[in-house]
């Protein structure tokens, strides 16, 4: 499959602090992009998706940028809560969203 | 919200025999469902991709006749790990296309730990 990568397996935040989770990606070609959210023993659930011909995009507390040059991928996540603990994965796809694949993910640890 | 069930959530078999695992779209069609296998700590992979009444399409390193994928209706897709072995406990999670949504995000379900022994 594709190669989604990401740069950190863990990051350790105090809750109110902000949080920014990467990705790299090696498929130029990728048209889509998902964040995803996995808590213990569940299966994942979606964050924030933005489409290549777009850099950045808001949702409640979180946005994600797109650098299609560096193909980079970031997840912020403003004032982090003990509740935003999980492993966050990026997903990408090409146009036809036919497939999806994985990166390794991050886990999120948020100190009270 | 779109809501994507899978049954059993956690199964234990003994070696040798064959496990089936089921994925369901509860309120809604869809006509591509996806499997992955996720060992503990680690990423999802994509295992294959089934598509309503056609075969289903499987990644490089899957074998197909261990892990027969049928997907029989637009709501329900199964999964049965064959002659079952301790390498293949793990944890699957399928997930569920909206045909009628307008981006590709896809919907997953809770995830199946399968137990061999």
């Amino acid at each position: 499959g594709e190669s989604v990568g990401l740069h950190l397996p863990t990051l350790s935040v105090q809750e109110g602090d902000n949080s920014i989770i990467n990705c790299a990606y090696s498929n130029s070609a990728s048209d889509y992009f998902i964040w995803y959210k996995q808590e213990s023993g569940k299966g994942p659930q979606f964050i924030i998706d933005i489409r290549s011909n777009m850099d950045k995009r808001q949702g409640q507390r979180v946005t994600v940028l797109l650098n299609k040059t560096v193909k980079h991928l970031s997840l912020q996540i403003a004032a982090t809560q003990p509740g935003d603990s999980a492993v966050y994965f990026c997903a990408e796809t090409p146009y036809n969203f036919n497939k999806f694949y994985f990166g390794s993910g991050t886990k999120l640890n948020v100190k009270p | 919200g779109a809501v994507v069930s899978q049954h059993p959530s956690r199964v234990i078999c003994k070696s040798g025999t064959s496990v089936k695992i089921e994925c369901r779209s509860l309120d809604f069609q869809a006509t591509t469902m996806f499997w992955y296998r996720q060992f503990p700590k680690k990423s999802l992979m994509l295992m294959a991709t089934s598509n309503e009444g056609s075969k289903a399409t499987y990644e490089q390193g899957v074998e197909k006749d261990k892990f027969l994928i049928n997907h029989a209706s637009l709501t329900l897709s199964t999964l049965t790990v064959t002659s079952a072995h301790p390498e293949d406990s793990s944890f699957y999670i399928c997930s569920a296309r909206d045909r009628l949504a307008g981006v590709g995000e896809q919907y997953f379900g809770p995830g199946t730990r399968l137990t061999v022994t």
